[in-house]
């Protein structure tokens, strides 16, 4: 399994800034995917991070609002961009090493609060 | 549309079984998860399943039968570190993964 780590853990932010988060692979990486997850709520997929090209946005994320980098195969950055109350959540990076069966691997997670 | 269905939360006894039951209606099927999330953690994963039956892993066994769209998790020989929430989710025809609310599993003494 790949071991996934993610910076800041956690954050709180004013409204209107942004702040980038950032996910490391130990290894080489297929895809790698961005979630947020509500407390108590099911993982909802914001877009997967593709390495050498744009991101896959999922219906309802914005590239101006959630930009997304993957500048190699161990690496990725979402940034919440223009940052309301409503963006409060725990952003999940994940990852998968092989084919489109393998199981995901998380990153720790990222607790953002939005003042 | 895509749908996933678990309980919300069930509650078990120490050293009792449980079955954590998923039923689904997605657009084409290519697979099972189930995964472990402990409360302020990440997932983990605990199964996969796409083929008909019962796949055994020591005291977490995981089924399937895909002419329900009906999975269970069972977990034998409950201990408290088993307190998490259990997430369902399904490879859908285009290998996008459909996430369950997730089961909220309370182990009591």
């Amino acid at each position: 399994s790949a071991v996934i780590s993610q910076k800041p853990s956690r954050d709180i932010c004013q409204r209107g800034t942004s702040l980038t988060i950032q996910c490391q692979v130990d290894s080489q990486v297929t895809m790698m995917f961005w979630y947020r997850q509500q407390p108590g709520q099911s993982l909802t997929l914001i877009a997967t991070a593709n390495q050498g090209s744009e991101a896959t946005y999922e219906s309802g994320f914005v590239i101006d609002k959630f930009p997304i980098s993957r500048p190699n195969l161990t690496f990725s950055t979402l940034t919440v961009s223009n940052m309301s109350p409503e963006d409060s959540s725990i952003y999940l990076c994940s990852s998968k090493r092989g084919g489109d069966m393998d199981e995901q691997f998380f990153g720790p997670g990222t607790r953002l609060t939005v003042l | 549309g895509q749908n996933i269905d678990q309980p919300t939360e069930m509650t078990a006894t120490e050293g009792a079984i449980v079955q954590i039951n998923c039923t689904y209606q997605t657009s084409g099927f290519n697979g099972l998860f189930w995964y472990q999330q402990h409360a302020g953690e990440a997932p983990t994963f605990l199964s996969y399943n796409v083929l008909d039956g019962l796949e055994e892993k020591g005291r977490f066994s995981s089924f399937l039968s895909r002419s329900k769209g009906y999975s269970y998790l069972l977990l034998k020989e409950l201990q408290m570190k088993d307190s998490a929430s259990y997430l369902c989710a399904v490879l859908d025809s285009n290998y996008q993964l459909i996430w369950g609310a997730g089961t909220k599993l309370i182990i009591k003494p």
